[in-house]
């Protein structure tokens, strides 16, 4: 039963041309995330919702933009990918804050051409 | 930064049980240590988790130092498909966010 859902799987974009990374969970969490995750590193947090709230990491740069337009699905946009923006992106769901589990999708890997 | 050490990488025979060492000194009293993994180019699984105690589920055990500045998770019994790298990760307590270290990659040999 698939729970945290990302589509596609893999996507492929050219320098600058803006992008949308989708995902979607069938599990009512209130909590969702994103996360870039570059070749042989650890995840890397951008941001998460809790619930509409949007949370951005300090570090997250402006090119990264993101929307949660109901429960199920959040969107990452980038909006003029670069070269360094290749990455596995992955998106995690949790119930709530104080709940055991992250859930993560599959990730969608980003090529940047 | 990640509050958590691990070796690079391990190995381990298959049928074998693989004992995966966290450093965590600096963790704090309400931290809770974490155990995900992450089969190549495939989401992270979460494994495990604990805050003081030893915690046992249908995938792993994790044994927590009595000072809490180390842990081990344990694969009783290893099967090639646990080949993966692990991260032992501490929970920060005011928005429960994960802070992720490098992890060790663990190869289950035949």
């Amino acid at each position: 039963d698939a729970m945290v859902i990302q589509n596609p799987r893999y996507q492929v974009t050219q320098f600058g041309k803006p992008v949308t990374l989708s995902c979607s969970q069938t599990l009512n969490h209130n909590v969702m995330y994103w996360y870039q995750q570059k070749s042989s590193q650890a995840p890397k947090l951008l941001f998460h919702y809790y619930d509409k709230d949007f949370n951005n990491e300090a570090d997250t740069p402006d090119n990264f933009q993101s929307r949660r337009p109901n429960t199920s699905f959040c969107f990452l946009d980038i909006r003029s990918p670069g070269l360094g923006d290749a990455a596995m992106y992955l998106c995690a769901s949790q119930r709530e804050w104080d709940t055991d589990t992250q859930y993560f999708g599959p990730g969608t890997r980003l090529t940047v051409l | 930064d990640a509050k958590t050490t691990q070796p690079p990488s391990m190995d381990c025979a298959e049928g074998r049980a693989a004992n995966l060492p966290c450093n965590h000194s600096t963790i704090s009293g309400n931290e809770y240590v974490y155990w995900y993994r992450q089969i190549h180019s495939q989401g992270p699984q979460y494994i495990i988790h604990g805050l003081k105690n030893n915690e046992t589920n249908e995938m792993a055990s994790l044994i927590i130092t009595e000072d809490r500045k180390s842990s081990t998770l344990i694969l009783p019994h290893a099967t090639l498909r646990d080949t993966a790298v692990y991260y032992c990760i501490a929970q920060t307590g005011n928005n429960r966010k994960l802070i992720w270290g490098l992890g060790t990659s663990l190869a289950v040999n035949p």
